[in-house]
């Protein structure tokens, strides 16, 4: 596609609840990553996919969040039993991206906007 | 572990003023740098990519220097206009985008 399209824009949710939320990144990006930015805050490194793998998921707050990617396309980000602190805007970029190689340049979706109940 | 420091943290201007963004890295050993805008509510835009064998972007008014041996990189904006008030990040490319917290710009009318 044209840019990074990321689904829903906004997501209103109960706490406990999962959910997921989508990218689709620019055609032929190789590398995929997800960013949280909650309030005023900066923004938190999640995961990295290069393709299909994910050599970098250390950012992942915990064993409720996971995100696959299939197809070296879409990627999904799930949140298991959603807690307040879980709000926030997660924002998904990409780049090209050669194994081992030079990034090129990032660019981001819109983000996804998260509140938790 | 990278960290990346910006400064000032805001930074308000009359209109027409030339200005300056500092973006400050700890570990020299990176492939790339980018400034990004970004609008409340909003993504982040790319302004400019520089590669680490350049020392410098230009793009219109934005002019971006890097010195990966004294790990620094500036922002240079000049006449800034109210257009360009938004939140001004610098990330550095070392496998994984590192990220500064950001400088927020006000350009006053």
């Amino acid at each position: 596609g044209a840019g990074v399209s990321q689904s829903p824009s906004n997501k209103v949710t109960e706490k406990g609840k999962d959910v997921e939320l989508r990218c689709d990144p620019i055609s032929g990006h190789t590398a995929l990553y997800w960013y949280r930015q909650s309030l005023g805050q900066g923004l938190e490194f999640l995961i990295y996919f290069q393709g299909n793998s994910a050599p970098d998921k250390s950012g992942l707050p915990s064993d409720r969040f996971s995100a696959e990617r299939t197809g070296g396309s879409v990627s999904t980000l799930t949140i298991q039993r959603t807690q307040q602190e879980d709000s926030a805007v997660y924002l998904c970029a990409s780049s090209s991206r050669p194994a081992g190689g030079l990034a090129g340049e990032l660019f981001f979706g819109e983000g996804s906007r998260l509140t938790v109940l | 572990k990278q960290e990346v420091t910006q400064i000032p943290a805001a930074l308000s201007v009359p209109e027409g003023e030339n200005l300056v963004l500092n973006c400050s890295f700890t570990d020299s050993a990176i492939y790339n740098l980018q400034w990004f805008r970004q609008d409340p509510g909003k993504g982040l835009t790319s302004l400019l990519l520089i590669q680490s064998s350049q020392r410098e972007q230009t793009s219109g008014r934005l002019n971006a220097s890097l010195d990966k041996s004294s790990g620094r990189s500036t922002l240079y904006i000049a006449a800034s206009q109210p257009g360009d008030s938004a939140t001004y990040l610098c990330a550095v490319d070392g496998n994984q985008f590192y990220f500064g917290t950001g400088t927020s710009l006000t350009v006053i009318p």
